[in-house]
């Protein structure tokens, strides 16, 4: 399978532990976007990285939230200090670094975050 | 600004009804536009695109025709199948520096009973 991978599919937390997501794109693609989804609401936008710079942030990601992908393939989300209100859907996308490129993202399964 | 309007869900229909779901956006230039499906449990995927006006994008017997003029991007289908039942999300994505900015509606719940 070539599309995007998320690991683990599912996690429950103690309030106060770290958790880290990881992400494979799609393996020719140079862009990498990690979204946040809670029910009934659309994804909101965290952090985009083309290769292994990260060129965008959102100020939805708080300072208990670090992202990195250090040879600009995989990647990985770690928040750090969880709370319940981190509990969400953390969805990786990635797309082509293309003049043809559309704005079209690959997404993964996405990684379900349970925070007790 | 730029935004995504969709009528709000849960939308209930039979099996082998007429599907419309209804998106509108406000844009600067000329933005490319995008329907994306989750099945439950799983994660986005494309359902369709278009990406400049009076283009049809098709797939699954899903339609949607990037209407400038009314700056809308409406989604069809002619007979719904209950493997249809998903949330169906609008989108939108316009140039923005070296990438793209992509602004989503808060998607409508499809519901087909047999």
């Amino acid at each position: 399978d070539t599309g995007v991978s998320q690991d683990p599919r599912h996690k429950i937390t103690k309030r106060g532990q770290n958790v880290t997501f990881r992400c494979d794109p799609i393996s020719e693609h140079n862009r990498l976007y990690w979204y946040r989804q809670t029910l009934g609401q659309g994804p909101e936008f965290l952090t985009y990285f083309q290769n292994e710079a990260q060129l965008e942030k959102s100020r939805l990601l708080s300072d208990r939230f670090s992202a990195e992908r250090p040879k600009g393939s995989f990647s990985t989300l770690e928040i750090q200090r969880t709370e319940q209100g981190d509990s969400a859907m953390y969805l990786c996308a990635s797309s082509p670094d293309s003049i043809l490129n559309t704005g079209e993202l690959f997404f993964g399964e996405g990684s379900r975050l349970t925070v007790l | 600004g730029n935004s995504v309007t969709q009528m709000e869900g849960p939308v209930t229909l039979s099996e082998e009804a007429f599907l419309t779901i209804n998106c509108t956006y406000t844009a600067t230039g000329y933005p490319s536009l995008f329907w994306y499906v989750q099945y439950p449990g799983e994660g986005l995927q494309l359902l369709l695109k278009a990406t400049k006006a009076d283009d049809k994008g098709s797939n699954k017997g899903f339609e949607a025709t990037y209407r400038k003029e009314t700056t809308s991007f409406h989604l069809e289908k002619g007979s719904v199948q209950v493997s249809d039942s998903a949330v169906y999300f609008c989108a939108l994505s316009v140039p923005m520096d070296s990438n793209y900015q992509l602004i989503w509606g808060a998607g409508t719940k499809l519901i087909i009973k047999p």
